[in-house]
This record gives C-alpha cells, sequence and structure tokens, in this order.
C-alpha cells in the first residue's frame, strides 16, 4: 500500500540533546514538508522541499534543519537550539501543483522533552 | 492576527443533528480551500477540496468558499457519533512553490453525542 511511514510514534529527549524523526513515503511524491502541531495552535509548516537536495524554510524553521538526500525520504533534526520542542510533528507528501486529493499526512511522532 | 481564524469550540451536539464550521481569512490570494478530520494522535485526512469560490457535496458534508466574505464554511448533514474529531481548515496560494504551502486554522473540536 502507498503512504507515508512516521518513525517513530514517541520520542523523549532530554534537554540540550538533537533528535531525527524519520519520514519516507512510497507515493513517488515530489513534495515533502513537515508541520508542527500544538494545542489550539493547527499546523504549522517548519521545511518543505519539491526536488532532491533543495529544501526551504517554512514559517517556523528555527531550531531545526533538514535533508533530503532521496526523494522518499525527508528527515527532520529538532535541535537543542529549538526551545520549546514538545508537539506533535507531522509530515506530508503532494505532487507538484495545487493541492488536493494526493496532499497526504502521515501519522505523525509525538516528540516530549523530559 | 492570524491569517486564518477557526472558532477551537469545543462543539457538542446529539447525533443527527447539522453541524456547521467555519474559518475566516485575511490573506486575498488563496485560491484552494481544503477541510481536514483529524482523530485523536492520528495526521488528518482530507475531507473536502475546493478551488475559488462555490459549493462542493460529497455524501453528507458540504463545502462553501465565499471569497467576497472571505469566509469558508463546512456543513455536516446526518451527524454520527464517528464525526467526533478535530476539524481543519486549511488554505493555499495559486503557483510555483506556493501551491503546497498549506495554512490551517487552529481546528474545531467536534463531539457528536449518542
Amino acid at each position: 500500500d502507498g503512504g507515508i511511514t512516521q518513525s517513530p510514534k514517541y520520542l523523549f529527549r532530554k534537554e540540550g540533546q538533537n533528535v531525527t524523526l524519520s519520514c519516507e513515503q512510497n507515493l513517488n511524491h515530489d513534495a515533502m514538508y513537515w508541520y508542527r502541531q500544538d494545542p489550539g495552535q493547527g499546523l504549522r509548516l517548519i521545511y518543505y522541499s519539491q526536488i532532491v537536495n533543495d529544501f526551504q524554510k517554512g514559517d517556523i524553521a528555527e531550531g531545526y534543519s533538514v535533508s533530503r538526500e532521496k526523494k522518499e525520504s525527508f528527515p527532520l533534526t529538532v535541535t537543542s537550539a529549538q526551545k520549546n520542542p514538545t508537539a506533535f510533528y507531522l509530515c506530508a507528501s503532494s505532487t507538484l501543483g495545487p493541492p488536493g486529493d494526493g496532499y497526504t499526512f502521515g501519522s505523525g511522532t509525538r516528540l516530549t522533552v523530559v | 492576527q492570524k491569517e486564518v481564524e477557526q472558532d477551537p469550540g469545543p462543539l457538542s451536539v446529539p447525533e443527527g443533528a447539522i453541524v456547521s464550521l467555519n474559518c475566516t481569512y485575511s490573506n486575498s490570494a488563496f485560491q484552494y480551500f481544503m477541510w481536514y478530520r483529524q482523530y485523536s494522535r492520528k495526521g488528518p485526512e482530507l475531507l473536502m477540496y475546493t478551488y475559488s469560490s462555490g459549493n462542493k457535496e460529497d455524501g453528507r458534508f458540504t463545502a462553501q468558499v465565499d471569497k467576497s466574505s472571505k469566509y469558508i464554511s463546512l456543513f455536516i448533514r446526518d451527524s454520527q457519533p464517528s464525526d467526533s474529531a478535530t476539524y481543519l481548515c486549511a488554505m493555499s496560494i495559486a503557483g510555483g512553490t506556493s501551491y503546497g504551502k498549506l495554512t490551517f486554522g487552529q481546528g474545531t473540536i467536534l463531539t457528536v453525542h449518542p
């Protein structure tokens, strides 16, 4: 079945540590995205990529980094510079062009700082 | 002021009721309008997708877009307990790298009582 796989489902991080969230898709989508979701704030865009080896900052990129070495994979690193990393992180992918039926979300990773 | 405003609720209705969910927005460049349903600890699922103004119906769901008022709505007829979820509106601008950059409302929590 085609889809997006995010792992792990739950992640705990000590303060000062970097952690990497995995996102893999087998939908042959060119574009991939990372969003952050906090209670009462909807989803906010962190980074997005439309082609391998290229990516752009979204609205809240500070404290995060990404790479896009393969079309299928778009890992997100939450660095120690991110002051409030506890949140639900969602990865998405889509074809290029207008959003619609092809814009697909993964099941999310819940990150907690302990 | 947020670009997209959505009443977070919570909204509680009896089974069989008609539910009205709404979003207002400030950016007149938005051309694509989506409604997502999100169950607890899951990724959002696309419910409805419309381009520009007008109505779109799919089963028990009707989406309306009024660009002159910068206002969109989702109506759910004959609501069911399985409709209990968070409903998110999302919008994007047409063209180039903007298509996939979705701007979300805060989400409305809906509970349908048997």
